[in-house]
């Protein structure tokens, strides 16, 4: 068990629709990624916040945002969805004190667009 | 930019040998570190080992290891006493350090081990 928590594991909706996927980090880390997986597109870096700014943005589309909250967990939000958007989303937490940086990932949401 | 990867194709080895998995990469940046991580067929991503561009011993975790070339820019990772439970996707990643604050992993496109007993 990673210590990252992500829910729902699975999500299916119809396109056009919005979704919300949340993400708790393990305890005391302050980072939080974004990933997206897909068959053509490969894992993706989405966004990252850090103590609940955004740090930096990857190819996230504009239909779709992110925020950390002050407990620091995380949501990222899809809109208008499309059959494309179907992927596995990770999310993924780092402690930026160990000098690693090494990201844990959480077991993902699987999003299906219908 | 930075680039991860990895071309093999499907990769099989016999239960309790060691395989070795290839990564190769490519960044302008001095200070880096390299990760890897394993991908069952459930889907979750595990974390498995790390190299930092700066560490003169190649990094060990259980049996784990990762062979890193730094003058060829290559990272394979070794596994030894392969087990069932290691047949997995495996990704090979990077992280610039120089970017700062930002610390986006970069993946390869991964490469299926399968554990033949």
């Amino acid at each position: 068990d990673s210590g990252v928590t992500q829910t729902p594991k699975h999500l299916i909706t119809a396109t056009g629709q919005r979704v919300t996927l949340r993400c708790s980090p393990r305890s005391g880390d302050l980072s939080v990624y974004w990933y997206q997986q897909s068959l053509d597109q490969g894992l993706q870096f989405l966004i990252q916040y850090y103590n609940g700014e955004e740090r930096a943005k990857g190819n996230i589309l504009e239909r779709f945002s992110a925020q950390q909250f002050p407990d620091l967990h995380s949501e990222l939000n899809l809109s208008s969805l499309e059959l494309g958007d179907s992927a596995l989303y990770f999310c993924a937490s780092s402690d930026a004190g160990t000098g690693t940086h090494i990201q844990y990932f959480g077991a993902g949401t699987r999003l299906s667009v219908l | 930019a930075q680039k991860i990867t990895q071309t093999q194709p499907g990769m099989f080895v016999q239960e309790k040998e060691a395989v070795t998995l290839d990564c190769t990469y490519d960044t302008s940046d001095q200070s880096y570190g390299l990760f890897w991580y394993k991908q069952p067929s459930s889907g979750e991503m595990i974390f498995l080992i790390y190299q930092g561009s700066y560490d003169e011993q190649n990094a060990t975790e259980g049996r784990y290891s990762l062979n890193f070339q730094k003058a060829r820019k290559s990272a394979n990772l070794v596994i030894s006493a392969s087990q069932l439970g290691d047949s997995a996707m495996y990704f090979c990643a990077m992280r610039e350090v120089g970017n700062g604050a930002n610390s986006k992993l970069t993946f390869g496109k991964g490469i299926t081990l399968s554990v033949r007993p």
